[in-house]
């Protein structure tokens, strides 16, 4: 019972804006949109949360949608380093439980 | 401020062998988290343990035991490691959720992996 969908794949040319989408209809008013990569081999890395506004940091900017069932990730000038796997992950602030479903291989391109 | 660290890197067990991983971290987290993630997939939940003493089960518990005798420690034991269990472990931990003024929610600092392969 997936709680988010992304594409499995994505190529990003280096320095473009990568955009990766999630889909999250079933999302619940109390549960945050969070995202994670992992770039090969390593553990799991925390870029950015979100409830409904839109939110920057600086790795990454996140855009939800007004109704919240959906999500863009936005790296703003892709490097090559950015090449990874990027999980988009909904949860209560309060959950112990992240659930990490196939996530989207990103592959920046020189 | 080594993070979250792992020990060991690499093992080869036989089928039938036990073993215990060791997950530490210096960050006075009170969360820990035991994950697995088999090739070409997500991270799935073990054990976690919400503080000193305590333990629960996540999502794929059999075949494992956990302990958390200290707040820095968190242990993952296979008692009799099986071809199934091959895989690499991860163990995360993060700090209490706070209130609205705090911190990022439920941010999980995850250590380097142990490659586990049972014969």
């Amino acid at each position: 019972d997936a709680k988010t969908t992304q594409p499995p794949s994505m190529d990003c040319a280096e320095g473009r804006a990568a955009n990766l989408p999630c889909n999250h209809s079933t999302i619940s008013g109390n549960e945050y949109v969070y995202w994670y990569r992992q770039i090969h081999s390593q553990g799991p890395q925390y870029i950015i949360h979100g409830l409904k506004n839109n939110e920057t940091n600086e790795m990454a900017s996140l855009i939800i949608t007004e109704d919240r069932k959906s999500s863009t990730l936005i790296l703003p000038h892709a490097t090559l380093r950015d090449t990874a796997v990027y999980y988009c992950i909904v949860s209560t602030r309060s959950a112990r439980q992240l659930t990490f479903g196939s996530g989207t291989q990103l592959t920046v391109l020189p | 401020n080594a993070g979250v660290t792992q020990t060991p890197k690499f093992r080869v067990l036989k089928t039938g062998q036990s073993m215990t991983l060791l997950c530490a971290q210096d960050m006075n987290h009170e969360y820990m988290y035991w994950y697995r993630q088999d090739p070409g997939m997500g991270l799935r939940l073990i054990h976690y343990s919400v503080g000193e003493g305590t333990t629960a089960k996540g999502e794929v518990p059999d075949g494992y035991n956990v302990s958390r005798l200290k707040k820095q420690n968190f242990l993952l034991g296979l008692e009799s490691a099986a071809p199934s269990q091959t895989s690499v472990y991860f163990c995360a931990s993060s700090s209490a959720p706070r209130g609205v003024a705090g911190g990022p929610y439920n941010e999980q600092f995850f250590g380097p992996g142990t490659r586990l392969t049972v014969l």
